[in-house]
Parts: C-alpha cells; structure tokens; sequence
C-alpha cells in the first residue's frame, strides 16, 4: 500500500519567519501535487512536479520534488498570514493504473500575525 | 466563471433518512470524483466517474451511490445515513484524469445524528 506521510502534522511560527513541510513516501511516484485549503473551502491546486529533482517557484514558495521521486518539501520564506491554512500533497504512483492518486493528511500552518 | 458547485452546503439529518449532495461543474470534465474529510484521516475517495455513465468505487464507498447520468452533474447518494457519515464531503473534476489539476467544490458539511 502506497502512503504519503507529511510533517509536522502541525506548525505555528510568527509573521515573517521561514518554514518547510514534508511530504515523504517510501514509493516512487509519477508526479506529485501541492493543494492549498483555506478553511470553510476545498484544496486549490497549487504546483504539480514531474521530474526527480525539480523545484518551482511561487512567489514565497519554494516547492522541491526529491531526485528519487519518493518526497517533496515546501519552503515558504517570510510566511505571512495570508499563508494560513491546510497544505496537502498528492502523488500518482508510478505504473498506475489509471492515474489513480493519494493524498496525504496534511500539514495544518497557522501564521500568527 | 469556471467552477464545482455543491448543495447544500450544511446539512444536518436524521440517521436512516435518504439524502442526496448535489455537484455540477461548467468545465465540461470528463472526471469527477467524491472524497470525505475527517479529522486525523485526511481526504478520502468515495466513488469516482471517467466519463457519462461509467462510475467505480474508490477507497470508501460502503453507504453511499453515485450516478452519472449528465457530464456535468455527480450526485452523492446517501440512502440511509448513519451517524458514521457524519462528515465533510467535497466533489471535484479535472479535464480527463485524476493526476491532473482537480477542481474542488466548496464543501458539503453532513452531521448525522
């Protein structure tokens, strides 16, 4: 069974300081997304990546794919509050039928201001 | 203004009492999926639909139906809701598979008592 572990679960830090979630697997996958939910909202897609190694830009987010393709990170640099909210990772398992994915539980960040 | 619709948005019944959730997308996606979010067990795959009139189970779909009759439109179909449904519900779509962007709607909380 594939699984997609994300730490912390949890994460408070003040306006202004950087940070980096996890997501981490013992599986190789195809690609791997990063969804944004804001309470009271579904997840909005925020970066997918493809390649072992790769890293995209988004603004203040940094998003890495591992050169195994089995983890990710987020770096955000300067977090505001506007940064609030749940970060799920998703991944495509390699050689999978139908394109199935699986989504980890999540990192829940909170920014005080 | 391209968007996944849900009604209604709170829902609070009675166990045993037939309910159905509503979802419609104006994207014209070929995909469209159910999950359920609870606390501790992130999101979860209910039943998913590639196309009209094809649907299949995902990784939770004891208690619940879906149909596809429009390509548009995915109901949710809760015949007799048991207190374990109580949850929040999100459908989404994307242009063809389910490793591509998803577009989630905004939610549906259900508490059954």
């Amino acid at each position: 069974t594939q699984l997609l572990e994300q730490s912390p679960q949890f994460l408070s830090i003040q306006e202004g300081e950087n940070l980096t979630v996890y997501c981490n697997s013992s599986s190789v996958f195809s690609s791997l997304q990063w969804y944004r939910q804001e309470p009271g909202e579904g997840p909005v897609l925020l970066v997918t990546v493809v390649t072992g190694g790769e890293v995209k830009k988004l603004k203040r987010l940094t998003f890495q794919f591992g050169d195994a393709r089995k983890d990710s990170s987020l770096h955000i640099t300067a977090a505001q509050p506007g940064d609030t909210g749940l970060y799920l990772c998703a991944a495509e398992g390699a050689g999978n039928r139908d394109d199935k994915i699986i989504f980890g539980k999540g990192t829940r960040l909170h920014i005080l201001p | 203004e391209a968007q996944v619709t849900q009604n209604p948005r709170y829902l609070i019944t009675v166990t045993g009492k037939k309910l159905t959730v509503t979802c419609s997308q104006n994207m014209n996606h070929e995909y469209m999926s159910w999950y359920r979010q609870d606390p501790g067990l992130g999101l979860r795959q209910i039943y998913y639909s590639m196309n009209v009139e094809v649907t299949d189970k995902g990784d939770v779909p004891e208690g619940y139906k879906v149909s596809r009759k429009e390509k548009r439109n995915f109901p949710l179909i809760l015949e007799s809701p048991s207190p374990n449904q109580t949850s929040l519900y999100f459908c989404a779509s994307s242009f063809r598979l389910e490793s591509e962007e998803q577009y989630f709607g905004p939610g549906t909380r259900l508490t059954v008592t």
